[in-house]
């Protein structure tokens, strides 16, 4: 089965500390991105890379870090400088960076503060 | 700047009710592709249609059908004789053409189907 999987669902963290969101993709997908959904918005860009060793900051790129050092992987940091990091974080992929391409997503990852 | 308004929040409606979900879209761009997504309680958000902004015809697949009127800025989306598995957040999308661009999403409306 061809997908994206995002680990863990539910990660907590503590003042002060960096967490790793893992996301993975079998798709053979060139490009990768990641997004925050918070309730009553729409999804917002976080990084993204269009090819392995490469990314770019997104929209709400403060706070976070990202490597793509595999085609299949696309790690996001949330690091302690991100001060608001409760909400719903999606990972997704696309055949390539296109604007025709669908982008296909994870089942996401929910963080909240302990 | 491109822009994507799903006015509608939420909507409530009795199993086997027409309902259409409305999307507005903003954008100074003549070649653009516009995308539906559905994203049921499991969070994944998955795709349902996409369409060129030079391809004005309208879409039906089963209970969905999809309205892209260029005149008016608009790509609804009408689920006929809903079902209660049909409950779930649905994002509107667009994406300009050009080098790297940003798919921009709507703010999602929230549909529940009651049995």
């Amino acid at each position: 089965d061809g997908g994206i999987t995002q680990s863990p669902k539910y990660l907590f963290r503590k003042e002060g500390q960096n967490v790793t969101l893992s996301c993975e993709q079998n798709l053979n997908h060139d490009a990768m991105y990641w997004y925050r959904q918070d309730p009553g918005q729409g999804l917002r860009l976080i990084y993204y890379s269009q090819i392995v060793n490469d990314f770019q900051k997104g929209d709400i790129a403060e706070g976070y870090s990202v490597s793509r050092e595999k085609k299949e992987s696309f790690p996001l940091t949330v690091t302690s400088a991100q001060k608001n990091p409760t909400a719903f974080y999606l990972c997704a992929s696309s055949k390539d960076r296109a604007y025709n391409q669908p982008q296909h997503f994870g089942d996401g990852t929910r963080l909240s503060i302990l | 700047a491109q822009k994507v308004t799903q006015a509608q929040t939420e909507i409530s409606v009795v199993e086997k009710e027409d309902v259409t979900l409305d999307c507005v879209y903003e954008t100074r761009d003549t070649t653009y592709y516009l995308f539906w997504y559905k994203q049921p309680p499991s969070g994944e958000l998955v795709f349902l249609i996409r369409r060129n902004s030079f391809d004005e015809q309208n879409e039906i697949s089963g209970r969905y059908s999809w309205n892209f009127q260029k005149s008016t800025s608009s790509f609804n989306f009408t689920i006929t004789a809903s079902q209660v598995v049909d409950s779930a957040v649905y994002f509107c999308a667009l994406r300009r053409s050009g080098g790297y661009q940003k798919v921009t999403f709507g703010t999602g409306t929230k549909l529940q189907v009651i049995p």
